[in-house]
This record gives structure tokens, C-alpha cells and sequence, in this order.
């Protein structure tokens, strides 16, 4: 699975947009980009997949750059319950050996009242 | 995520003891998979399950952890001889078949957390 780079932390105001910053430099071409992420003491929770076209559901949007190399999360409208761990994972989808994710170290984003 | 059931929620453990944390996957779901989160870090993978098989194990300690999956019941995993490096969030997660990513088709449960003394 290709490696992504995210920051360690973001801040963000309530009411306005979060958006999320992913580097995947390395992704190939059968790999998706995937967002979960953690409320404190939670199990991970999925947000949105994403190959190359940029994807919207109720909970985010994703936009990937056209050569895939990177990707934003966007939150539009941020509120105190999405201060979180955000993680951005890149894999294959649908591989025989399981559908187990590496989680990296994520972004702590904080939304602030 | 409130259809992965995992308990207990919190788990103590003398050194030396044994630690078994159980994980009921949803309703219909046939395949689990267990993550460690040790303090101030990411998840990371240990065992990937289905009913009465593992297919991979390529995360799990080479001793003193095992899991199972049983053709009834839950999936359990059992730490042997708990160290204090144990300790740690253990999170199961369940998909109804293998080549499902684990999008909107899996979900986590709430995690055990262990404590050894």
C-alpha cells in the first residue's frame, strides 16, 4: 500500500470549512484513497473512498488532484463533534488477502467554538 | 458502529494473567478483523478472520496472542502471559465478505481497553 503524509494537526473554527490535506506521491493506478476517522476513545469510523473522480456524501467531500498524487477531505461546515483523528490510507480495493487498512499517524483536527 | 460488539469494554489484567476480548460482529457478517492501538499511536493490524479460518495473521505477535473464530459464538482474542506493553485499545472490526473494503460495508465496534498492572 502506497505511504501518505498528513499533518499532525490542524485547527478549525465551528461553522466554517475543514479541509484536510493528504500526500500520496507513490499511489498507483488501482489504488483508492480512503478517510476514516477517530472521536477520542472511539472505533474508527468510515467517511469516504474516492479513484479519481472527486466524490460528496452526506458527511464529506473528497477532492483528488488529477495526477492523484494528493487529496483534501473537506468538512464544510465543521462542528465541535468532528474533533477527531482524521487518517487518509491509499490501498487496493477488494484484495483477496483481506480488507485489512495501515492506519498512519492522522491529523488531529480541532474545532474550536 | 454500535452493531460491532466487543466487551468487556475495559479490561484489567494482573502480569502474568491471561486477557480474553471478545468481538460479535454484525448481524450477517462473516468476517473479522482485529487492530491494536497502543497509547498515542495509529491502528495497526494483527488478524484478519473468517468462520473458523484464519486467513491472515501477518500482524499478530509471534507468542502469547491467538485468536479464533468459531463457527458459533464470537471471535476471541486471547493474550497469554500479559505483559505491561500489552496494554492497549483493541478494536474489532466485521465486512460481510472478503473482497469488501472496509468502507461502508465494515464497521468497528468500541474497542477493549486493557490495563495490566
Amino acid at each position: 500500500d502506497a505511504k501518505t503524509t498528513q499533518p499532525p494537526s490542524m485547527d478549525c473554527a465551528e461553522g466554517r470549512a475543514a479541509n484536510l490535506p493528504c500526500n500520496h506521491s507513490t499511489i498507483s493506478g488501482n489504488e483508492y484513497v480512503y478517510w476514516y476517522r477517530q472521536i477520542h476513545s472511539q472505533g474508527p469510523q468510515y467517511i469516504i473512498h474516492g479513484l479519481k473522480n472527486n466524490e460528496t456524501n452526506e458527511m464529506a467531500s473528497l477532492i483528488i488532484t488529477e495526477d492523484r498524487k494528493s487529496s483534501t477531505l473537506i468538512l464544510p461546515h465543521a462542528t465541535l463533534r468532528d474533533t477527531a483523528v482524521y487518517y487518509c490510507i491509499v490501498r487496493v480495493r477488494g484484495e483477496t488477502s483481506g480488507s485489512r487498512l495501515t492506519f498512519g499517524e492522522g491529523t488531529q483536527l480541532t474545532v474550536n467554538p | 458502529n454500535a452493531g460491532v460488539m466487543q466487551n468487556p469494554r475495559h479490561l484489567v489484567r494482573r502480569r502474568g494473567q491471561e486477557a480474553r476480548l471478545r468481538c460479535s460482529p454484525m448481524k450477517g457478517h462473516s468476517h473479522v478483523y482485529w487492530y491494536r492501538q497502543l497509547p498515542e499511536e495509529g491502528l495497526k493490524f494483527m488478524v484478519y478472520l473468517q468462520k473458523e479460518n484464519i486467513i491472515d495473521e501477518s500482524g499478530m505477535p509471534k507468542e502469547r496472542f491467538s485468536a479464533e473464530f468459531p463457527k458459533e459464538g464470537p471471535s476471541i482474542l486471547r493474550i497469554q502471559q500479559v505483559v505491561r506493553g500489552d496494554s492497549a485499545a483493541y478494536f474489532c472490526a466485521s465486512s460481510p465478505r472478503d473482497r469488501a473494503m472496509l468502507d461502508t460495508e465494515a464497521f468497528f465496534g468500541q474497542g477493549t481497553r486493557l490495563t495490566v498492572v
